[in-house]
């Protein structure tokens, strides 16, 4: 079964770090781009990062609304996705999706169950 | 930035009609533009990739078009299951952007 599982969510200070995690099966990960979208609550849905594949040299796009806090990262070999969420604010408070973005398609083809962040 | 403007924001509706949903993109996405539906406390679930193409295991009472910078999603024949919330979102360029989403509610 295709499956992205998210982790690492939790309360953290405004200031504070935190590492999210997204844990894939059922596809070959190292084929596909991969994206972060989060959710506030009551709100609608934000794009906040996205890797590329190792053809296209892992390189990263971000929101404005985190660029220079927020790193996103991969690790192939363990079929993993991460989220680095440095200098943390209580506008980050969300649900964090991670989500499969296959080459030549619309992005989120596939996603995760989510994970909470609040930052209080 | 490219901005997406979705209409409505919300709409009531009876089991068995015909809804469409619009997204106005701010400028030129060809046909970079997907679909997805929200049921409340899940994740988004696609629908639609490249304005039209339907995804494997979607029924096939939803259907995208597109004019101009204008898309649609359409829905005939509503099933109870549909009641949801619908966003657009365009992968053009970045940063990739949603529209505001869409309250699909029960009349």
């Amino acid at each position: 079964e295709v499956q992205l599982v998210e982790s690492g969510g939790g309360l953290v200070q405004p200031g504070g770090s935190l590492r999210l995690s997204c844990a894939a099966s059922g596809f070959i990960f190292s084929d596909h781009h991969m994206d972060w979208v989060r959710q506030a609550p009551g709100k609608g849905l934000e794009w906040i990062g996205r890797i590329r594949n190792k053809a296209h040299s892992y390189t990263t796009e971000y929101a404005a609304s985190v660029e220079g806090r927020f790193t996103v990262s991969r690790d192939d070999s363990k079929s993993s996705l991460y989220l680095q969420m440095n200098s943390l604010e209580t506008g980050d408070t969300a649900v964090y999706f991670c989500g499969r973005s296959p080459i030549g398609y619309s992005p989120f083809d596939i996603w995760g169950l989510g994970t909470m962040v609040t930052v209080s | 930035d490219t901005q997406m403007t979705q209409s409505p924001s919300s709409l009531s509706a009876s089991v068995g009609d015909r809804v469409t949903i619009t997204c106005r993109a701010s400028q030129d996405i060809t046909n970079s533009l997907g679909w997805y539906q929200q049921k409340p406390g899940k994740a988004p679930k696609s629908l639609i990739s490249a304005a039209f193409t339907l995804l494997s295991g979607v029924p096939s009472r939803f259907s995208g078009s597109r004019s101009g910078t204008d898309f649609t999603l359409t829905i005939s024949g509503l099933q109870p299951e549909d009641f949801a919330t619908y966003y657009c979102l365009q992968y053009r360029s970045y940063p990739f952007t949603f529209g505001q989403g869409t309250r699909l509610e029960i009349k």
